[in-house]
């Protein structure tokens, strides 16, 4: 039973355009939420992260927005860059930093930048 | 800086044999260790992680162990593999039980 899903195994933007990721979870005592970003042949690289008393946090790009009712959280990339081409993790926890050993992954979703 | 280093980058193992993957982290003291896995088709899942030398939690029963014999060295082993044992293997390390976790470019490991 997964408790972290993302449902678009892949999304295709353009470039300048807005990428929006979507990450659904089925755990009401998640708090600490995570997305992590992969290219091929590396480990997944830290991106952002968001604690369940906020629904929103940005850092440049990129901003994660949390609907806790709704249990969802989104990753929006404004503009987008084919730099951005990778495949993204989302991550939920059930203490705050997730660093515990009780990050849960959903399986990725794979976002490819066209120029 | 801090870096991780994991390896082998690849490996093709007969079912039957043992297995071991190291890691090693630089440039910080004490870290929290982790050994994640991600099977085909499904999401990163924790295996083990340890706080300290010596200390080892199992998250998922398996065929699976982990050993911590220095500070910043990790070691997945199994003692014969399965073919439920492939997929790609990643070690990571974090600063405290509180901070992100940093990933080792991973092992894909295929058991024929």
């Amino acid at each position: 039973d997964q408790q972290v899903k993302q449902n678009s195994p892949s999304l295709s933007v353009q470039e300048g355009r807005i990428s929006i990721l979507n990450c659904d979870y089925t755990n009401s005592m998640f708090d600490y939420f995570l997305w992590y970003k992969k290219y091929p042949a590396e480990g997944p690289t830290f991106l952002i992260s968001i604690s369940s008393i906020k629904d929103k946090n940005e850092d440049g790009r990129f901003t994660v927005f949390l609907n806790k009712s709704a249990k969802h959280l989104s990753l929006h990339i404004v503009p987008s860059q084919p730099g951005d081409s990778a495949v993204y993790f989302c991550a939920a926890s059930l203490n705050y930093g997730g660093s515990q050993g009780n990050l849960i992954f959903g399986k990725g979703t794979k976002l490819s930048v066209k120029p | 800086s801090q870096t991780i280093h994991q390896w082998p980058a690849t490996l093709v193992q007969p079912v039957g044999s043992p297995l071991s993957l190291e890691c090693t982290v630089e440039g910080t003291s004490n870290p929290n260790l982790y050994w994640y896995r991600q099977a085909a088709g499904r999401g990163l899942q924790l295996l083990f992680y340890s706080v300290g030398i010596g200390q080892i939690s199992s998250e998922v029963p398996q065929n699976l162990s982990a050993s911590r014999p220095q500070d910043r060295q990790f070691i997945l082993s199994s003692k014969k593999l399965l073919l439920s044992d492939s997929g790609f293997y990643l070690c990571a390390w974090a600063r405290t039980g509180y901070s992100p976790l940093h990933f080792g470019n991973g092992t894909r490991l295929t058991v024929t």
